[in-house]
């Protein structure tokens, strides 16, 4: 079974905030991913965690606590293109295998 | 960051068909992965495709089902094999370029009648 959860769907308000969450459980944990996921493309890199702490990139932040099994990537000033899936993953090891959560799909409205 | 391609971008194929999906990267790297998506769902790892050994296969994917090959360190190919609607999916390939980050191909959408 999945191991992985986040929440399927949220809306939120275009110029808003939204924080999506993602809990894992695993043996064995190197970092934690992020990625977006447009309708019919590829999923595109969005940050990777190994430390603790927040790490912000642009309007784009994402946090991670080891010992709780908890990330959330954190969306400000919320934009139209910001519509899209959100797809945490998570790896055992540097540069190894992805384990996806099931997405998050993202509507902003005006 | 590694620049991948995938041929084809899409296909419909006639159940009992085979496909076969190419991967190349612009740049040698160690570690290619083949992954499912099957439609409003995330990603599946099928495989990892190792250079110069078979692939590592994950729980619920077999061989037979998807050959993969990996001759060297920029290109890969996946078959989708027998294939019935089920198998009906976006296809991905991925690489890890530098230290981890993990970059995705433009995926091959199948389609099978």
């Amino acid at each position: 079974g999945q191991n992985i959860d986040q929440p399927t769907e949220m809306t939120a308000t275009e110029g808003a905030i939204v924080q999506i969450n993602c809990t894992y459980q695993t043996s064995g944990f190197n970092g934690l991913f992020w990625y977006q996921q447009h309708a019919g493309e590829a999923p595109t890199f969005l940050s990777y965690n190994v430390l603790d702490g927040l790490e912000e990139k642009g309007r784009f932040s994402s946090f991670l606590s080891r010992s709780k099994g908890y990330s959330y990537l954190l969306l400000k000033e919320l934009q139209m293109k910001d519509s899209a899936s959100y797809l945490c993953a998570y790896t055992k090891a540097a540069g190894n295998k992805l384990t996806f959560g099931g997405g998050t799909r993202v509507l902003v409205k005006p | 960051s590694a620049v991948i391609s995938q041929k084809p971008s899409r296909d419909i194929c006639q159940r009992g068909t085979s496909l076969t999906i190419q991967c190349q990267v612009d740049s040698q790297v160690t570690m290619m992965f083949w992954y499912r998506q099957q439609p409003g769902q995330s990603l599946t790892l099928i495989a990892t495709a190792n250079q110069g050994s078979e692939a590592t296969y994950e729980s619920g994917f077999v061989i037979d089902k998807f050959p993969i090959s990996r001759p060297n360190l920029t290109f890969s190919t996946l078959t989708v094999s027998n294939m019935s609607p089920e198998d009906s999916s976006i296809y991905l390939c991925s690489v890890t370029s530098g230290e981890y980050e993990q970059y995705f191909g433009p995926g091959t959408r199948l389609t099978v009648t």
